[in-house]
């Protein structure tokens, strides 16, 4: 596609469910990046994905967040039993090449706006 | 570990005049990049300017420029003849120049608004 594309654009869940976050990189795009967006603040880093491997899951707040990227492309967030300090925007962003290539930049989705009840 | 700080939760500039929007920057490594991102109320971060450390030229991007002060960590934002459609929260962020994950870690971001 021409963006990265994530879904759903909006999800309400209720205190304890589980919920998953999808984002559809760039065609092509090597690089995949999760951030975290609490109300007020800048995005904080989650997880990196090179194709299919992930390379970087230093930002995990807890063992309840789990994401996965099996055939390199499509790239999802899934969290369990969350809490309402989980409501955030999720923001996915791609990038052409390997993570040390600074000079490409990332190119970011709409992000996915998550409320916890 | 790096940090990034924007000092200025909201700023406010009038239709077409200049308005600067601050950020500063704690690094031990003497490589990396900076960038400004603007995040309109759709969300998604649009890429407005990018600063290499190795460059001493500030970089330029039509009404987009920066004040780049390695020495002071400074990486200052100047908007140029503001437009209505400027009205968005800007982030600072800094990426290192090399390392398997080139993650970015942005500040807090500054509101503006642009009035008539």
């Amino acid at each position: 596609g021409a963006g990265v594309s994530q879904s759903p654009r909006y999800k309400v869940a209720k205190r304890g469910q589980d919920v998953a976050l999808r984002c559809d990189p760039i065609s092509g795009h090597v690089s995949l990046f999760w951030y975290q967006q609490a109300l007020g603040q800048g995005p904080e880093f989650l997880t990196y994905f090179q194709n299919e491997a992930q390379l970087d899951k230093s930002g995990l707040p807890s063992d309840r967040f789990f994401a996965e990227r099996p055939e390199g492309s499509v790239s999802t967030l899934k969290i369990q039993r969350t809490q309402q300090e989980d409501s955030a925007v999720y923001l996915c962003a791609s990038s052409r090449g390997k993570g040390s290539g600074g000079n490409q930049p990332q190119h970011f989705g709409d992000g996915t706006r998550l409320s916890i009840l | 570990a790096q940090t990034v700080t924007q000092s200025q939760p909201e700023m406010s500039v009038q239709e077409a005049e200049t308005v600067t929007l601050s950020c500063t920057y704690d690094t031990s490594e003497s490589d990396y990049y900076l960038f400004w991102y603007k995040q309109p109320p759709s969300r998604q971060m649009i890429l407005v300017i990018r600063q290499e450390a190795y460059k001493q030229q500030n970089a330029t991007e039509n009404r987009f420029s920066v004040n780049f002060q390695k020495a002071a960590k400074s990486f200052s934002l100047k908007i140029s003849d503001s437009q209505l459609g400027d009205a968005a929260m800007y982030f600072c962020a800094y990426r290192r120049y090399t390392g398997t994950a080139s993650k970015l870690t942005f500040g807090t971001g500054t509101r503006l608004q642009v009035t008539l």
